[in-house]
């Protein structure tokens, strides 16, 4: 596609339940990134994929949350036994060159209620 | 490691003001720099970048960024506002060599931009 695609592009969830926040990346970028923003908050960087190489998961804030990239193609961010300060939105990026910026989508909007 | 400070979380103009929004970071290498902006309900979209070369770097919608090395800066400026500016504005930047590949943001400046 033309841009980066995220769904569902709102979420509410119970807390305790598990979600799966998925990410279709702009053809032939091969880095993909997950960041959080929370409410009145700058973006918190998630994880990393590019290409075949092991993603940098260090931003990661629990073992609740977990993400799969398929090759070069769609990310799912899951993030198991919701709590309600898991409720943000989550943005994915992808980019050519991480040296020239990424492009974002819109983001999926989590609450847990 | 590297940070962004943004200096002021709202500014409100008015329409046809000039407006500067702040940023200054810090990192111990080389740096690129960018301007994003966010409007309500959507993603983030590239206003500009700096990467090398002149420091006054133009971007969309009418925007400019000077990137200041002795300050550490790289303040947004348009000098007329319209009321579709209203959005949040992110500066970020990521040290260029290593292995370092994260944009790391800033809080956002809320631009308000009134009638």
């Amino acid at each position: 596609g033309a841009g980066v695609s995220q769904s569902p592009s709102n979420k509410v969830t119970e807390k305790g339940k598990d979600v799966e926040l998925r990410c279709d990346p702009i053809s032939g970028h091969t880095a993909l990134y997950w960041y959080r923003q929370r409410l009145g908050q700058g973006l918190e960087f998630l994880i990393y994929f590019q290409g075949n190489s092991a993603p940098d998961k260090s931003g990661l804030p629990s073992d609740r949350f977990s993400a799969e990239r398929t090759g070069e193609s769609v990310s799912t961010l899951t993030i198991q036994r919701t709590q309600q300060e898991d409720s943000a939105v989550y943005l994915c990026a992808s980019s050519s060159d991480r040296n020239y910026g990424y492009t974002f989508g819109s983001g999926t909007r989590l609450t847990v209620v | 490691a590297q940070s962004v400070t943004q200096l002021d979380s709202q500014v409100p103009v008015f329409e046809e003001a000039p407006v500067e929004l702040r940023c200054n970071y810090s990192s111990s290498v080389s740096v690129y720099l960018f301007w994003y902006v966010q409007y309500p309900n959507q993603g983030l979209q590239l206003l500009l970048k700096y990467l090398s070369g002149s420091t006054l770097v133009k971007g969309i919608n009418g925007f400019e960024a000077e990137f200041n090395k002795s300050q550490t800066s790289f303040h947004l400026r348009k000098p007329s506002v319209h009321i579709s500016d209203t959005a949040e504005y992110f500066c970020a930047v990521f040290s260029s060599g290593g292995s370092n590949y994260k944009l790391t943001f800033g809080k956002g400046t809320l631009l308000t931009v009134n009638p």
